[in-house]
């Protein structure tokens, strides 16, 4: 998987946006971005993808760069239950059969302050 | 609800036991995966399986073993020969195509060796 750097961590004011960089400058043509995130002591949870167009769905929105070297996942009403570990990771969307394990990163860890 | 059950949610062994760590998923996926992960880490792939009967070592197997005798069902065995097993472990699994969306979790397990 290709190598992403997102910030150690992040805090954010309930109730307003909270943005969370990645950079992932050697991305390949066909590789998407996804997001997952993980809250203390559970497993990481899928949030959003793209591949180059500007993606939201009912929990984020997802902002890719037009040259594809960076990102931004945002939150649009950060609530405390958003508190969480945020993973970026860039892959190929499906791989042949026998490389399909996903690799994880450090992520940001995001904090929203009451 | 479909969805991957870990158990126990906490675990404590004495040094120089094995341990084995329950995993089961009801989502007809073919891929599983388990993971460490390590205070203020990401997320270490130690075994996965893509097949009934078929498994390959992640990047840290070291001191592991894991059996596949059943799709529904990926135990992970932490053997005396793991040197420093205390950890949070978690259970994935992912439709065979591998496309990243599709992982889900299990709640994890801690290990903790006394």
């Amino acid at each position: 998987d290709a190598k992403t750097t997102q910030p150690t961590s992040m805090d954010c004011a309930e109730g307003r946006a909270a943005n969370l960089p990645c950079n992932h400058s050697t991305i390949s043509g066909n590789e998407y971005v996804y997001w997952y995130r993980q809250i203390h002591s559970q497993g990481p949870q899928y949030i959003i993808h793209g591949l180059k167009n500007n993606e939201t769905n009912e929990m984020a929105s997802l902002i890719i760069t037009e040259d594809r070297k960076s990102s931004t996942l945002i939150l649009p009403h950060a609530t405390l239950r958003d508190t969480a570990v945020y993973y970026c990771i860039v892959r190929p969307r499906t791989l042949n059969f026998g490389n399909e394990k996903l690799t994880f990163g450090t992520g940001t860890r995001l904090t929203i302050i009451p | 609800d479909g969805g991957i059950t870990q158990s126990p949610k906490y675990l404590f062994r004495k040094e120089g036991q094995n341990v084995t760590l329950s995993c089961e998923q009801n989502l007809n996926h073919d891929a599983m995966y388990w993971y460490r992960q390590d205070p203020g880490q990401g997320l270490r792939l130690i075994y996965y399986s893509q097949i009934v009967n078929d498994f390959q070592k992640g990047d840290i197997a070291e001191g592991y073993s894991v059996s596949r005798e059943k799709k529904e069902s990926f135990p992970l065995t932490v053997t005396s020969a793991q040197k420093n097993p205390t950890a949070f472990y978690l259970c994935a699994s992912s439709p065979r195509t591998g496309a990243a969306y599709g992982y889900t979790f299990g709640s994890g397990t801690r290990l903790t060796v006394v």
